[in-house]
């Protein structure tokens, strides 16, 4: 049991490129998350899933495109990088809506846009 | 803004308790106390929540004062393990609607050997 899978863990992109950030979990959870954290600044969410096939945008989604086609995935996509994208990135899933104690993080994307 | 305060740094021998205080003094009634922990370079960790008893469980304890103003992390036995920023959040839970969760700044725990 692997709980939640990110990939890649660090990646270096310029300015306009593009990118996937995949994030995998082995929980059967319903719900998955992105976020962002940034320097002294909490969790900012991205997008969200509420089941396979369906995303919502969350507070910060501007610059972010979302897929779920299966249930155990959750791909963040960026069309065009830009450096205010520079950020550690975190996937989550939970088994519940917003009930934060069954909520699992993976261990994080650190992107850096220049 | 975050809707709580904690203290920016705190050590603490190995082996004895760690207590971590957090001010929540604006703290809406349906909204629980959750505690999480970052350790350098992971992802969040959940450790405990509660709404206004104390709780305890594998890994910690919570003590909620009564008024719900304010509360403890209480991490019975550190180990250097537990060297991590630790997270005290109000959050409504189930609701919250899309929005983020504001970490705030956290403690810093630092385990002495």
């Amino acid at each position: 049991n692997a709980g939640v899978t990110q990939t890649p863990k660090f990646r270096v992109l310029k300015t306009g490129q593009s990118m996937t950030l995949l994030c995998a979990q082995d929980m059967n959870h319903e719900y998955m998350y992105w976020y962002r954290q940034d320097p002294g600044m909490g969790l900012r969410l991205i997008h969200y899933s509420v089941g396979e096939g369906t995303t919502a945008k969350g507070e910060v989604p501007d610059g972010y495109n979302v897929s779920r086609l299966k249930k155990q995935n959750f791909l963040l996509g960026l069309e065009s990088a830009a450096p205010s994208q520079t950020s550690v990135y975190f996937c989550a899933s939970s088994l519940e809506w917003r009930a934060l104690e069954t909520q699992y993080f993976g261990p994080g994307t650190r992107l850096l846009v220049l | 803004d975050a809707k709580t305060t904690q203290p920016p740094s705190m050590d603490c021998a190995e082996g004895r308790a760690a207590n971590l205080p957090c001010n929540h003094s604006t703290i809406s009634g349906n909204e629980y106390v959750y505690w999480y922990r970052q350790i350098h370079s992971q992802g969040p960790q959940y450790i405990i929540h509660g709404l206004k008893n104390n709780e305890t469980n594998e890994m910690a304890s919570l003590i909620i004062t009564e008024d719900r103003k304010s509360s403890t992390l209480i991490l019975p036995h550190a180990t250097l393990r537990d060297t991590a920023v630790y997270y005290c959040i109000v959050f409504p839970r189930g609701g919250g609607g899309a929005d983020g969760l504001t970490f705030g700044k956290g403690t810093h725990l630092i385990i002495q050997p």
